[in-house]
């Protein structure tokens, strides 16, 4: 088993961009998909990005993700901030015996 | 288009057994490769997977909560259930009902049901 570290919260201004981190205790960060979920206040999780770096329909290319095998960690960057980005994200990985590895979420805060 | 929707007691008290229903439509479990899972989120705190059932009854389980936990399909009425035995008030969670998608390679969850509530309090 491993876990998935992410920051408690962040903040920046509109217009500006801002990257979440999501660091793999053990194991290769590369060796299984990461995918990260926005959660606005009161509504259920949806997805910005899955297998790594791919955007589901729908979500704005102001949204990317990446894998570094360096710091072994994955990484969601938002561009072009506005507003309605403030939520909560929380990335997520798995292994052999766990199918959901969730990291403890980060409190994006656009002001 | 994919909905889940979960149904189940709001309050349950100390040491009973809460069942959860997760009623879908938008797929079928006819469909290979497919399951449905349910997450929970504690209020104000993180994601924690609980259990997921694929569409030939293989069934995966939390290891920590592995000997609590029991989930059933029912492919005629698009519909799964979930039980756990022994609640406790650290159980008190929103608890959401998630699709796996047949073609998904990466594990991922989506859609996400719109969650349920449940508090543990005697």
């Amino acid at each position: 088993n491993f876990l998935l570290t992410q920051p408690h919260a962040v903040s920046e201004s509109p217009g500006k961009t801002v990257t979440i981190s999501c660091t793999r205790s053990s194991g290769n960060i590369a060796s299984n998909y990461v995918q990260w979920y926005q959660q606005r206040p009161g509504s259920s999780p949806t997805t910005v990005i899955y297998e790594d770096n791919r955007r589901p329909a729908g979500v704005p290319d102001r949204f990317s993700g990446s894998v570094d095998r360096f710091s072994n960690s994955a990484s969601l960057t938002i561009s072009g901030l506005k507003t309605e980005d403030e939520a909560d994200y929380f990335c997520q990985s798995y292994d052999t015996d766990n199918p959901g590895v969730f990291g403890g979420g980060t409190k994006l805060t656009v002001l | 288009q994919i909905t889940l929707k979960e149904s189940g007691p709001t309050l349950v008290k100390p040491t009973q057994t809460l069942t959860l229903t997760c009623n879908f439509s938008g797929f079928s479990f006819r469909t290979s490769g497919v399951a449905v899972g349910w997450i929970r989120q504690p209020p104000g705190k993180a994601l924690e997977w609980l259990a997921l059932i694929y569409w030939d009854d293989d069934k995966r389980y939390s290891p920590s909560l592995k000997s609590r936990l029991t989930i059933s399909k029912d492919t005629f009425k698009n519909e799964v259930v979930l039980s756990m035995t022994n609640m406790d008030p650290v159980d008190t969670a929103t608890y959401y009902c998630v699709h796996k998608p047949y073609n998904d390679i990466s594990n991922l969850f989506d859609p996400w049901g719109q969650g349920t509530l449940v508090t543990v309090s005697s």
